[in-house]
């Protein structure tokens, strides 16, 4: 099972909306809706995020958002803030009964 | 309030059996739909699915290491244990258990335990 492509680095200002993209396969993202997605801060519990590919746990900021076409999922970071500097994975259900990560995403805030 | 806690050796030999332990709290692992999974990551690389158990003792395994791992749970200790044999340096990572509360989607873990590291070296 091979992981999910995510880019490596995405970038913004504060106050600017970017977007983190999970490409995987018709046998992952683009087979199911059961597409997740982590925060995660070096040396802490990664968070989740974003579960179902457009589902906010409670407590999770209205600024995160999620969706996919195709075989691509997205993750949308919307008014962006300081505290949202940290790595970004996908996570996705698959044909073979298992889970799958994505390659990582860095959020760099300008 | 829901919390996991990973536990086990810090230090193995390549070759051995690595068992590592996650106990938890909060949360029943014989209620219907719960899961409790395994997750790695190696020094600054990405998350890895290794494992997941469900309350029915519903085992699935990563592909790529289902040969190595064995997943199991002690439902009265409100534990589940995860070895892997024959350990190899590039198995040096940090490794996570989480808990799953939707047994059709297993990459939805939404409690983590804060993992434990654990390097492989002679």
């Amino acid at each position: 099972q091979s992981a999910l492509t995510q880019p490596a680095s995405v970038s913004g200002s504060p106050g600017q909306s970017i977007t983190i993209s999970c490409t995987g396969t018709s046998s992952d993202v683009g087979g199911y809706n059961y597409v997740s997605w982590y925060q995660h801060h070096p040396g802490k519990a990664p968070k989740l995020m974003i579960y179902e590919v457009s589902d906010r746990p409670s407590g999770v900021s209205n600024r995160f958002s999620g969706s996919k076409s195709g075989n691509t999922a997205s993750l949308t970071i919307s008014g962006l803030q300081a505290e949202d500097e940290a790595d970004y994975y996908c996570s996705s259900y698959t044909s073979s009964n298992t889970g799958v990560f994505g390659t990582g995403t860095k959020v760099t805030v300008l | 309030q829901i919390t996991l806690k990973e536990s086990g050796p810090a230090l193995v030999k390549p070759t051995q059996t690595l068992t590592l332990t996650c106990s938890f709290s909060g949360f029943s692992l014989s209620t219907s739909g719960v899961g409790v999974g395994w997750i790695r990551q190696p020094p600054g690389k990405a998350l890895e699915w290794l494992a997941v158990i469900y309350w029915d003792d519903d085992k699935n395994y990563s592909p790529s290491l289902k040969s190595r791992l064995t997943i199991t749970k002690d439902t009265s200790k409100n534990q589940v244990v995860l070895t892997m044999t024959n350990m190899d340096p590039v198995d040096t990572a940090t490794y996570y258990c989480a808990h799953l509360n939707d047994y059709y989607d297993n990459s939805r873990f939404d409690y983590w335990g804060q993992g434990t590291l654990v390097t492989v070296s002679s």
